[in-house]
């Protein structure tokens, strides 16, 4: 099984700044199963990005992803308020899924 | 879009089994149904999927043999049902679509489960 693993576990920001969130893998991700998500209190996840860099439908593009191998990067350019929340990235392989352990991303 | 809506919450005994629907709305399910749960406080922890038509499901290796997720063909409903549940099963239990994307589109509005004695 492939371990994802995220940091840093806490990111306080203030809106206007630029948010780097990481995604390590324990073994190679295709780009193409890599994914990830936006969270907020109550509600259900959301997805933003899939095939590491594709905006989800209504996606604002402030929200980009990168990254290949096993580093995966999910980057905010200028936070909005509704931006703070619970980010997630998510693999796909040997016909498994699995999620990160998240990233809360809180205003300072 | 559509949506994914699932049955209300349930209180369970430890031992006991639960039964959680998911029904699509306004969309089609052609590739798989998954099942993520969040413990409170935790995050996402994908426990399976199943095919669009109700065959070919898979888990992991933590839910062998207490999972099951199936599919109502006369109803189009999908089911997902868990046994022997013990405290550390009390978690919001998520349907989502899955896509030939390998991502996770739809979501469900997640139904709680509570086990206690």
């Amino acid at each position: 099984e492939i371990v994802l693993t995220q940091s840093p576990g806490t990111l306080s920001l203030s809106p206007g700044e630029r948010a780097t969130l990481s995604c390590r893998a324990s073994q190679t991700v295709d780009r193409s199963n890599l994914a990830w998500y936006q969270q907020k209190p109550g509600h259900a996840p959301r997805l933003l990005i899939y095939g590491a860099s594709n905006r989800a439908t209504g996606i604002p593009d402030r929200f980009s992803g990168s990254g290949s191998g096993t580093d995966f990067t999910l980057t905010i350019s200028r936070l909005e308020p509704e931006d703070f929340a619970v980010y997630y990235c998510q693999q796909y392989g040997n016909s498994l899924y699995s999620f990160g352990q998240g990233t809360q991303l809180e205003i300072k | 879009q559509g949506q994914l809506v699932q049955s209300g919450p349930e209180v369970k005994k430890p031992g006991a089994s639960v039964k959680v629907s998911c029904k699509a709305s306004g969309t089609a399910i052609t590739n798989s149904m998954h099942w993520v749960r969040q413990a409170p406080g935790h995050g996402l922890e994908w426990m399976g999927r199943v095919g669009a038509s109700g065959g070919s499901s898979s888990s992991t290796q933590k839910f062998h043999g207490r999972v099951s997720m199936v599919r109502d063909p006369s109803t189009g409903t999908f089911y997902m049902y868990l046994n022997s549940l013990r405290s550390e099963d009390t978690a919001v239990y998520y349907c989502a679509r899955g896509t030939d994307l390998r991502a996770l589109d739809i979501w469900g509005q997640g139904t709680m489960v509570i086990v206690s004695s």
